[in-house]
């Protein structure tokens, strides 16, 4: 229940096309869901987060589509980038009694586009 | 967001001693988590380590392997301790801002031969 499930594993895009990640969770609880963007040698950076009062959050060439009753949400690169080459984490989180909150991360994607 | 640093960025260590990895962050935060990101991994949550509180453990990490102080609210310092070759990885810290937004360090790349 505490997972958090990404697809694909590796993605090759070509430069210019729509990359898309998915994720789907099980617990009901979460209520925060950030998408990180982590290059090699760096620590995971925040790229985009939304929360499940709304549908859709948009920023730049970059999109989270949130479906609440099918508990899935999923990353749309607009306009690859060869500088979008990374590895994509989805994450989740719930607060548990008011104390700590947890980040659950997908297993990750790694990225490739091609020039 | 803030900025957030690591000692040291990398090691290299023999098995059987311990390293300890410092964070420090530009600003005070309530709430700092140690990660642990193995080669080509997700990341696994350590421990979270409040201001003035013991660090809170996750499943399959214990206090004697993984120590942790936080000794005020723009530091802390995570000990891994008589380490072995399964200990290599990478240990990230990240700090909480905004209300369930976590911000990361560089990451320490520890190997232990």
């Amino acid at each position: 229940q505490q997972q958090v499930k990404q697809s694909p594993q590796s993605l090759i895009v070509q430069k210019g096309g729509i990359s898309i990640i998915n994720c789907a969770y099980e617990n009901t609880a979460f209520d925060y869901f950030p998408w990180y963007q982590q290059f090699p040698g760096k620590g995971p950076a925040l790229l985009i987060a939304i929360r499940p009062d709304v549908s859709e959050k948009k920023e730049g060439r970059f999109t989270i589509s949130f479906n609440k009753s099918a508990k899935q949400f999923s990353l749309h690169i607009m306009d690859s980038q060869p500088g979008d080459s990374a590895t994509y984490f989805c994450a989740a989180q719930a607060e548990y009694g008011g104390a700590t909150n947890k980040l659950i991360f997908g297993t990750g994607t790694l990225l490739a586009v091609q020039p | 967001s803030a900025v957030i640093s690591q000692k040291p960025s990398r090691d290299i260590c023999q098995r059987g001693t311990s390293l300890t990895i410092q964070c420090q962050v530009d600003s005070q935060v309530t709430m700092m988590f140690w990660y642990r990101q193995q080669p080509g991994q997700s990341l696994t949550l350590i421990a979270t380590a409040n201001q003035g509180s013991e660090a809170t453990y996750e499943s399959g990490f214990v206090i004697d392997k993984f120590p942790i102080s936080r000794p005020n609210l723009t530091f802390s310092t995570l000990t891994v301790s008589n380490m072995s070759p399964e200990d290599s990885s990478i240990y990230l810290c990240s700090v909480e801002l905004q209300q369930e937004t976590q911000y990361f360090g560089p990451g320490t790349r520890l190997l232990v031969l």
